[in-house]
């Protein structure tokens, strides 16, 4: 079947520590995107891909980087210098504009 | 520009009572507009897509939602509330044009809350 597949499903993050969100999709999406739940503040968008080798910042991207190698894979990588990284994280895709989102299952990370 | 506003952050009803969750978009152009559902520590899935097509959409678990172009809204319905729909709502929005490529714009989400 497919589906997007986020791993892991727990990640728990020491201070100082870079941390890397798989992201891996087997719908043949162009477009990917990434974004960051907290409680009471809904969906934030932080990277997004439209095509292999390229991405836009999304509104909180500072902190975070991404890749696009591949059109199947898009990680997410939690740098240092993001100071208030526990969240859920939720990456998508999209054919297109009438399609609306396919969601994998999320990433919840905590800081220890 | 896209803007997509859900009236109400929380909701509650009585199992068996009608369920209306609110969602108001603004857009320059005709958009795509969608409802999703969240249960805890899961991803959201879709319940239902206007694409203009037909402004009455039904969807999945008993679920629709009518397009009103005059009020600009996409309110999501379901007739009688069970204890399993319980979780957080989400209406969200693209725009059929120009190069956004299918990116949505988010409604800050309604949680749904379900009394025996």
């Amino acid at each position: 079947d497919g589906g997007i597949t986020q791993s892991p499903k727990y990640l728990f993050r020491k201070e100082g520590q870079n941390v890397t969100l798989s992201c891996e999709q087997n719908l043949n999406h162009d477009a990917m995107y990434w974004y960051r739940q907290d409680p009471g503040q809904g969906l934030r968008l932080i990277y997004y891909s439209q095509i292999v080798n390229d991405f836009q910042k999304g509104d909180i991207a500072e902190g975070y980087s991404v890749s696009r190698e591949k059109k199947e894979s898009f990680p997410l990588t939690v740098t240092s210098a993001q100071k208030n990284p526990t969240a859920f994280y939720l990456c998508a895709s999209t054919p297109g504009a009438a399609y609306g989102y396919t969601f994998g299952s999320g990433t919840r990370l905590t800081v220890v | 520009a896209q803007s997509v506003t859900q009236l109400g952050s929380h909701v509650s009803v009585s199992e068996g009572a009608l369920v209306l969750l609110r969602c108001n978009y603004s857009s320059s152009v005709p958009p795509y507009l969608f409802w999703y559902v969240q249960y805890p520590n899961q991803g959201l899935q879709l319940l239902l897509k206007y694409t203009s097509a037909a402004t009455l959409v039904k969807g999945i678990n008993g679920f629709e939602a009518e397009f009103k172009k005059s009020e600009t809204s996409f309110h999501l319905t379901k007739p009688s509330a069970h204890m399993s729909d319980a979780a957080e709502y989400f209406c969200a929005g693209s725009n059929a044009g120009g190069t956004s490529y299918g990116k949505l714009t988010f409604g800050q989400g309604t949680i749904l809350t379900v009394h025996p």
